[in-house]
């Protein structure tokens, strides 16, 4: 079984300062992560993944994740916010690379408010 | 940049009616997927589709629905008859099928509000 936290569902930051939107997963085995973005009427749109090669992992857009196993955590960043990049992030889990099951596991989602 | 499309992006039905929701993935793609999310309430996978047969499901996708892929492009989600809780967000997705972590691309939604 596997499940995905996230712990704020909603953020507001000031253009140009740094973004923290934070993940914690539960799986019985290794993960595959994964953050999506979602802008207002469009589809969700991969960010970065995870899938057990190096732990920091870098996006697009200027984001980055970092896997760390000790702690469950998957947390996103970005040094400095765009007005762009105000939308809903869902952290996603997958056991496929184990399992092989393909079917993705959402958080609840995080909405980024980004003020000028 | 190639998408997945849906449509239609708005669908309102009458309880008990039977509803189609019709997805385009992409076009070299050979995985297919429905997701939804309820109003509040966080995705949910529904089923997987690969070489014109289901290939997982979840404990959502029950008789009430069923998935085709009526021609080579289209991929379509079935719901026979509409009960208000079938009200949601639907997504469709699709992936290469090269690794089983294959990245799923995901089309904008339906939303289907049942009366």
């Amino acid at each position: 079984a596997q499940s995905v936290t996230q712990l704020d569902s909603h953020v507001s930051v000031s253009e140009g300062t740094p973004v923290l939107l934070r993940c914690n997963y539960s799986s019985s085995y290794s993960p595959s992560l994964f953050w999506y973005v979602q802008h207002p009427n469009k589809g969700l749109q991969l960010l970065l993944k995870y899938t057990s090669a190096a732990t920091l992992v870098k996006g697009i857009n200027g984001f980055e994740a970092e896997f760390k196993k000790s702690e469950t955590s998957f947390h996103l960043t970005k040094p400095s916010a765009h007005m762009s990049d105000a939308a809903e992030y869902f952290c996603v889990v997958s056991a496929s690379a184990i399992t092989g099951r393909r079917a993705l596991t959402f958080g609840s989602g995080t909405r980024l408010q980004v003020q000028p | 940049e190639p998408e997945v499309t849906q449509t239609p992006s708005h669908q309102v039905t009458q309880m008990g009616q039977e509803v189609i929701l019709r997805c385009v993935p992409i076009s070299n793609h050979l995985y297919f997927y429905w997701y939804r999310q309820i109003l509040g309430q966080k995705v949910e996978f529904l089923v997987s589709f690969y070489n014109n047969e289901i290939s997982e499901k979840s404990e959502i996708f029950d008789d009430q629905f069923s998935v085709e892929r009526p021609d080579g492009s289209n991929f379509t989600l079935k719901i026979r008859s509409t009960k208000l809780e079938d009200s949601a967000m639907y997504f469709c997705a699709s992936s290469e099928e090269i690794t089983s972590t294959d990245t799923q691309y995901f089309g904008p939604g339906t939303r289907l509000t049942v009366l």
